[in-house]
């Protein structure tokens, strides 16, 4: 069965370092997402990607924050300056079309924590 | 996108069927009600999902009140590997998804 895979599966970074996580979303679909989890908080939603642009974002997905899908499989996360509070397991998502009836479908998460 | 009110946690027998209820007496109608899973600090994973008729796949069960103002997930014969934190989310048609804090099941040896 198809799934997301997403590297590495545990990033120790030093504050204020850049950090890239890495994503293969599935092969045939379209939309790709980040999500990220706070120890002991809710998953919240960062950012989705369509078509080689961002389609929505939340607040938390500031100027620090970037995606790219570089080729034809990876799609990434890059942490500009990482701070104390990025500190959360990063979950990657994608899905065949967007909109209700069209279910997402999560990697395992990168853990990333800042030093 | 609607709102959703889970139990907080459940206890269940393994081999017994599990039965999580969700309430979303806000849902409109356009919305589905899709379910998820995360077992430990792993990824979510996706269970099912209806718009307003019973459904069914090899992992569970989804049974949808006919004004759709609640849900139930059954697990048919719960093992210890069921053991997770279960979201029932009301997708709007957008294209994310909002977690709420789920129901936390256990099962019970």
């Amino acid at each position: 069965e198809p799934e997301v895979t997403q590297t590495p599966s545990h990033q120790v970074t030093q504050m204020g370092q850049e950090v890239i996580l890495r994503c293969v979303p599935i092969s045939n679909h379209l939309y790709f997402y980040w999500y990220r989890q706070i120890l002991g908080q809710k998953v919240e939603f960062l950012v989705s990607f369509y078509n080689n642009e961002i389609s929505e974002k939340s607040e938390i997905f500031d100027d620090q924050f970037s995606v790219e899908r570089p080729d034809g499989s990876n799609f990434t996360l890059k942490i500009r300056s990482t701070k104390l509070e990025d500190s959360a397991m990063y979950f990657c998502a994608s899905s065949e079309e967007a909109g209700a009836g069209y279910e997402q479908y999560f990697g395992p998460g990168t853990r990333l924590t800042v030093t | 996108d609607a709102k959703t009110t889970q139990p907080t946690s459940m206890d269940c027998a393994e081999g017994r069927a599990a039965n999580l209820p969700c309430n979303h007496s806000t849902i409109s109608g356009n919305e589905y009600v899709y379910w998820y899973r995360q077992i430990h600090s792993q990824g979510p994973q996706y269970i099912i999902h209806g718009l307003k008729n019973n459904e069914t796949n090899e992992m569970a069960s989804l049974i949808i009140t006919e004004d759709r103002k609640s849900s139930t997930l059954i697990l048919p014969h719960a093992t210890l590997r069921d053991t997770a934190v279960y979201y029932c989310i009301v997708f709007a048609g957008y294209q994310k998804v909002t977690f709420g804090t789920g129901t936390k099941l256990q099962v019970i040896p």
